[in-house]
């Protein structure tokens, strides 16, 4: 069964400093992985996705993830963080029927 | 703006009650896909269809159902209401049936249910 652990319930950054939120899956196959952001009172939006092109996969506003399969990680970052950026992130991994298997979030906070 | 379009955006309502939330998938979208997402549970598949026929079904109560129409929006129904439906839910909706790599899901805004 594929599944998703992020391991941070919350991070905390400084404007303008680097941003590393960190998601390990699960899976028995080579998996589809996405991340996707939801600013409060909004929808889930896609930032980026993984599907077995190139490991380094760039996404919206800055954000890119690198596809680790001997760590079984797919860790988002962002070379600078924009007060903008302070929302919810789910790591998400596709099964093989094309079902989203949701992490519990990552909430990210951004202080001036 | 995701182009799946959910109605209505907040919803209040008893007990016991039942409720109707609305999707519009986005243009030429086939598949279509309910989530659930409360405090306690996260974000949770519910169930999906695909050109008007089920195709996948995920923690889903008895007490909720949902179709797909021929014009492809989607009704997820809610009956005999309780306090712990509260939540937030989502539509979603793709090109294909998602089987395979790299099927993009698209999600609109969420309906937010309260239970009282």
């Amino acid at each position: 069964a594929q599944s998703v652990t992020q391991l941070d319930s919350h991070v905390s950054v400084s404007e303008g400093t680097p941003v590393l939120l960190r998601c390990n899956y699960s899976s028995s196959y080579s998996p589809s992985l996405f991340w996707y952001v939801q600013h409060p009172n909004k929808g889930l939006q896609l930032l980026l996705k993984y599907t077995s092109a190139a490991t380094l996969v760039k996404g919206i506003n800055g954000f890119e993830a690198e596809f680790k399969k001997s760590e079984t990680s797919f860790h988002l970052t962002k070379p600078s963080a924009h007060m903008s950026d302070a929302a919810e992130y789910f790591c998400v991994v596709s099964d093989q029927g094309g079902k989203l298997i949701f992490g519990q979030g990552t909430e990210l906070s951004v202080k001036p | 703006d995701s182009g799946v379009t959910q109605t209505p955006k907040h919803l209040i309502t008893a007990t016991g009650q039942r409720v109707t939330l609305r999707c519009s998938p986005r243009s030429g979208d086939l598949s279509v896909y309910w989530y659930q997402q409360s405090l306690d549970q996260g974000l949770q598949f519910l169930i999906q269809y695909y050109n008007g026929e089920e195709r996948a079904k995920g923690n889903i109560l008895e007490r909720f159902s949902a179709q797909q129409f021929p014009d492809l929006h989607s009704e997820l129904n809610l009956s005999s209401l309780e306090l712990g439906d509260s939540a937030l839910y989502f539509c979603a909706s793709s090109v294909q049936t998602g089987e395979g790599s790299g099927n993009t899901i698209y999600f609109g805004e969420g309906s937010w249910l309260t239970v009282v």
